[in-house]
């Protein structure tokens, strides 16, 4: 089945660490975005990219970076980790194609805690 | 301009009870307004969506209503079950130019058997 993963589902590391979060999808979607989501705040932007050579800020890109590798891959990573990075992170896909609508299809999510 | 608000921040509901889950929005570009459902350890995944030029739309034991001149919109869920018990999420969204989500808060939803 076409499909959104997300690699590591969980993974604890410490203050300071650079980590790497991956997402990839046979979905064949050029459109592919990186949210956080916090208790209370719902789910924040913090990167997105509408094709392998565009990349834009979200709302929250502060303290993370991301790579568009392929089409179907889009990496997060936190170059220097710090405690209130400790969050839910997903990617998601959609299809620029018209009268596919602006449905976004999640991954089942990273959690994410920085000791 | 950009904030969706959405409230309760948590519902709790006597299966067979009517759950409604509110949004408003301030900038009137946006001509998109899905819900999402996530269930606990899962993503998101789309609901039901309604773009502004009808008031309601209707799926199964879902419907969004919509005033427009209000920038309020809500989702109904009619005989509510447990299996509906879940978090929800409000969005908008412009159709045209970049297809950017401005997600609510979230409401969790907890459905009494």
């Amino acid at each position: 089945d076409a499909d959104v993963t997300q690699t590591p589902r969980n993974r604890i590391t410490k203050t300071g660490k650079r980590i790497m979060l991956e997402c990839s999808q046979t979905k064949g979607h050029d459109r592919m975005y990186w949210y956080r989501q916090d208790p209370g705040l719902g789910l924040r932007l913090i990167y997105y990219s509408f094709d392998v050579k565009d990349i834009n800020k979200g709302e929250i890109s502060d303290g993370y970076s991301v790579s568009r590798q392929a089409q179907a891959k889009f990496s997060l990573s936190l170059e220097s980790a710090i405690p209130n990075q400790t969050a839910l992170y997903f990617c998601a896909t959609s299809d620029s194609g018209q009268g596919i609508g602006n449905e976004q299809f999640f991954g089942p999510g990273t959690r994410l805690t920085v000791l | 301009q950009q904030q969706v608000k959405q409230s309760p921040q948590s519902l709790i509901v006597q299966k067979g009870g009517i759950s409604i889950i509110n949004c408003a929005y301030e900038n009137t570009a946006f001509d998109y307004f899905p819900w999402y459902q996530q269930f606990p350890g899962k993503g998101p995944a789309l609901l039901i969506a309604i773009r502004p030029d009808v008031s309601e739309k209707k799926e199964g034991r879902f419907t969004i209503s919509f005033n427009k001149s209000a920038k309020q919109f809500s989702l109904h869920i009619m005989d509510s079950q447990p299996g509906d018990s879940a978090t929800y999420f409000c969005a908008a969204s412009k159709t045209f130019g970049t297809y950017k989500y401005i997600f609510g808060t979230g409401t969790r939803l907890k459905v009494l058997a």
